[in-house]
């Protein structure tokens, strides 16, 4: 498995402003996920953080939205920007370690946007 | 597109029962299918998976079942405590696309 941490754990922001969210590993994995969970829903991927190059979006999701950084094989952030109360949710990072496919989450991020 | 249908999305059961939850997956490629609690205020824990070349896995009071021909998979739990009480996400993967399709949720509640 994997100890993932994520800050912060939670933040209530003012729409129009940006937050960043960190996740840190304790070791290094190959691939790093970034998920939105909406009140009371299911997982939804965001985009796969790719260390050296540019993150891979899903459908939906724009990289001037939501930008991310993976500077090395522990480390990831991902920035909700221009908010608006739409992005209330948890946003969750997991990582995938290198020759397995389980995913291991970290505690989350939980936004509130008034 | 690729879906992952799970049933009940709540459930109740009396401490000590069974309680079982269900998913169906759309995807024939899918082979991979791990299962996630999600407690209050917590990420979501890995709890169990299986792979496509095994019908059943267990672990403890946790059994997992996986009809291919069918295209389900369902999450067993026996003697259930409240400590049990959480949200059970299934997910399906296919090898080599790291991306998993999650169901919907169910919310187990066990009342003591």
């Amino acid at each position: 498995s994997a100890v993932i941490s994520q800050k912060p754990s939670r933040d209530i922001c003012q729409r129009g402003t940006s937050l960043t969210i960190q996740c840190q590993v304790d070791s290094q994995v190959t691939m790093m996920f970034w998920y939105r969970q909406q009140p009371g829903q299911s997982l939804t991927l965001i985009a796969t953080a790719n260390q050296g190059s540019e993150a891979t979006y899903e459908s939906g999701f724009v990289i001037d939205k939501f930008p991310i950084s993976r500077p090395n094989l522990t480390f990831s952030t991902l920035t909700v920007s221009n908010m608006s109360p739409e992005d209330s949710s948890i946003y969750l990072c997991s990582v995938e370690k290198s020759g397995g496919e389980t995913q291991y989450f970290g505690p989350g991020t939980r936004l509130l946007v008034l | 597109g690729e879906n992952v249908e799970q049933h009940p999305s709540t459930l109740s059961v009396q401490e000590g029962d069974s309680a079982v939850i269900k998913c169906t997956y759309s995807d024939s490629a899918s082979n991979y299918f791990p299962w996630y609690k999600q407690e209050l205020g917590k990420g979501p824990q890995l709890i169990i998976d299986i792979r496509s070349n095994v019908g059943e896995k267990k672990d403890q009071r946790i059994a997992v079942t996986l009809n291919k021909t069918a295209k389900h998979f369902s999450l067993h739990i026996t003697e259930t405590q409240p400590e049990d009480s959480a949200v059970y996400f299934c997910a399906a993967s296919t090898s080599g696309t790291y991306k998993y399709i999650f169901g919907t949720g169910t919310r187990l509640k066990v009342l003591a």
